[in-house]
């Protein structure tokens, strides 16, 4: 069965970077399919952050990508956000999850997420 | 970009009862339309893919209709845990992946 699993700081301060990491098990990265990060602030709705594949192609929300690189290590089975210059804005849970690259995209597998809180 | 509007934000029903949420698009998105179940302090789960098919797993209560800009999501007859919030999803060829803002389901 495909799991994922969220790790990194819950706590990051104004101006610093957020770095998370998905591990994952019961499934080979380098099999196929797409790796995703998508956060919810508290209390709010869900927004698609990033993707990349096992070769390393990665793609943005334009809203974000100035401040995104998604990275993956296919020799550990993990991928990671790193989100910098963050602001209170950016606090919310983040959800790392598997998806198809074309239509219908859907995420079929998903973390249990992680909060991350911006405050100095 | 292509805009999700889903609606009601909110919803109560009563057990038995058939509810049915909304999503419409901006634009034409084919059936490039999927639907979650969320419950709180969970991850999402996908239910509906391609519009009408059926994750497996899920109960047959649940099923999806439309294509090109209108969308429906239908529980056929409410059960005590299906209390959750509900997400639309479009995929484009961008790529990018836009959920719709939420249906909050409860209880009546």
């Amino acid at each position: 069965q495909v799991q994922l699993q969220e790790s990194g700081p819950g706590l990051v301060k104004p101006s610093e970077t957020l770095s998370l990491t998905c591990a994952v098990s019961g499934y080979s990265i380098s099999s196929g399919y797409y790796w995703g990060w998508i956060r919810q602030p508290p209390g709010k709705g869900l927004e698609w952050i990033g993707s990349i594949y096992h070769s390393g192609s990665t793609y943005y929300n334009p809203s974000l990508k100035s401040r995104v690189t998604i990275s993956v290590d296919t020799s550990k089975n993990q991928f990671s956000l790193k989100l910098s210059s963050v602001t209170a804005a950016d606090t919310a849970v983040y959800y790392c999850a598997r998806h198809l690259n074309y239509a219908p995209g859907e995420f079929d597998y998903w973390g249990q997420g992680t909060l991350v809180t911006v405050s100095s | 970009d292509i805009q999700m509007t889903q609606s009601p934000s909110s919803l109560s029903a009563s057990v038995g009862d058939r509810v049915t949420i909304t999503c419409q698009a901006s634009q034409d998105i084919s059936n490039y339309l999927n639907w979650y179940q969320q419950k709180p302090g969970k991850a999402p789960k996908l239910l509906i893919y391609d519009a009408s098919n059926l994750e497996t797993g899920v109960p047959s209560r649940f099923s999806g209709s439309g294509s090109g800009t209108d969308f429906t999501f239908t529980i056929s007859s409410l059960q005590p845990e299906d209390i959750a919030t509900y997400y639309c999803q479009q995929y484009d060829n961008l790529p990018m992946y836009t959920f719709g803002q939420g249906t909050k389901l409860e209880i009546k």
